[in-house]
C-alpha cells in the first residue's frame, strides 16, 4: 500500500532536549516536505526536498533541520526545542516539484514541548 | 505568493442534507487538493483535481482552473462527516511543489 509514514503520532518533551520526527514514504516520490499546523495559522511549509541531498527552507524553517540522504526518507530535526514548537507535524510526498501531482500526507506527530 | 480563500468557514448541517464548499484562488495551478481532517487529526485526501470534475461516492467535486475556484460537494450527510475540509493548491514554478492551504470549512453533522 502506498503510504506516507510518521514516526512518533505522540510525543511530549521537554524545552532543550534534541528529538528526531522520522518520515518515511514508498512510492519512490522525488520531493518531500514538512509542514506544521496550528490554531489560527493555518499549515505552513517549515523544509521540502526535491531530491536526495537536496534541501531548501519553506516558510518557517527557524529552530527545525532536516536532511535527505535516502530517496525514502526525511527527518525532522528539533535540536534545542522550545515551547512554540508545540504543534502538529505533517510529512508530504509527491512524484515531483513541477509536474502536477498529488501529494500524500502522513499521519501526523502531535508535539508538545514543556 | 498563491492566496486561497475557503467559504464558508463554518456550516452545520441536519444529517441527510447537502452541502456545497467553496475554494476560491488568486493564480493558475497546476495542483489542487481537497482534505478532509478527522477529529484525530488526520488528513485524509478526498481528491486530487487540478481541473475537470471527479465523484466518489457521496462526495464529487469540480475545478474550474480558468476560473480560479473549485467546489466541494457532499450528498446526504452523514455524522461521520464532520470535520474540517481543506482545499490546498499548488503554483508550480518557484513554489517547488509546496501546497498553500485555505483556512478550512468546519462542518458538523448533526444527527
Amino acid at each position: 500500500e502506498a503510504q506516507v509514514t510518521q514516526n512518533p503520532r505522540y510525543l511530549i518533551t521537554v524545552t532543550g532536549k534534541k528529538l528526531t520526527v522520522t518520515c518515511s514514504q514508498n512510492m519512490n516520490h522525488e520531493y518531500m516536505s514538512w509542514y506544521r499546523q496550528d490554531p489560527g495559522l493555518g499549515l505552513r511549509q517549515i523544509y521540502y526536498s526535491m531530491n536526495v541531498e537536496v534541501t531548501d527552507k519553506g516558510d518557517v524553517p527557524e529552530g527545525y533541520k532536516v536532511s535527505r540522504k535516502e530517496k525514502r526518507n526525511f527527518p525532522l530535526i528539533l535540536e534545542s526545542p522550545s515551547p512554540n514548537q508545540t504543534s502538529l507535524y505533517f510529512c508530504a510526498s509527491s512524484l515531483s516539484s513541477q509536474a502536477s501531482s498529488q501529494a500524500f500526507f502522513g499521519q501526523g506527530t502531535r508535539l508538545t514541548v514543556v | 505568493g498563491i492566496q486561497v480563500e475557503q467559504s464558508p468557514p463554518d456550516l452545520i448541517l441536519q444529517e441527510g442534507a447537502n452541502s456545497t464548499l467553496r475554494c476560491n484562488f488568486s493564480d493558475s495551478v497546476n495542483n489542487l487538493q481537497w482534505f478532509h481532517q478527522n477529529p484525530w487529526g488526520q488528513l485524509i485526501n478526498l481528491f486530487y483535481i487540478p481541473s475537470g470534475t471527479k465523484q466518489n461516492g457521496r462526495l464529487s467535486a469540480t475545478t474550474v482552473a480558468t476560473e480560479r475556484y473549485s467546489l466541494l460537494y457532499i450528498s446526504s450527510s452523514q455524522t461521520t462527516d464532520s470535520g474540517v475540509y481543506f482545499c490546498a493548491v499548488g503554483a508550480g514554478g518557484t513554489s517547488y511543489g509546496k501546497l498553500t492551504f485555505g483556512q478550512g470549512t468546519i462542518l458538523t453533522v448533526h444527527p
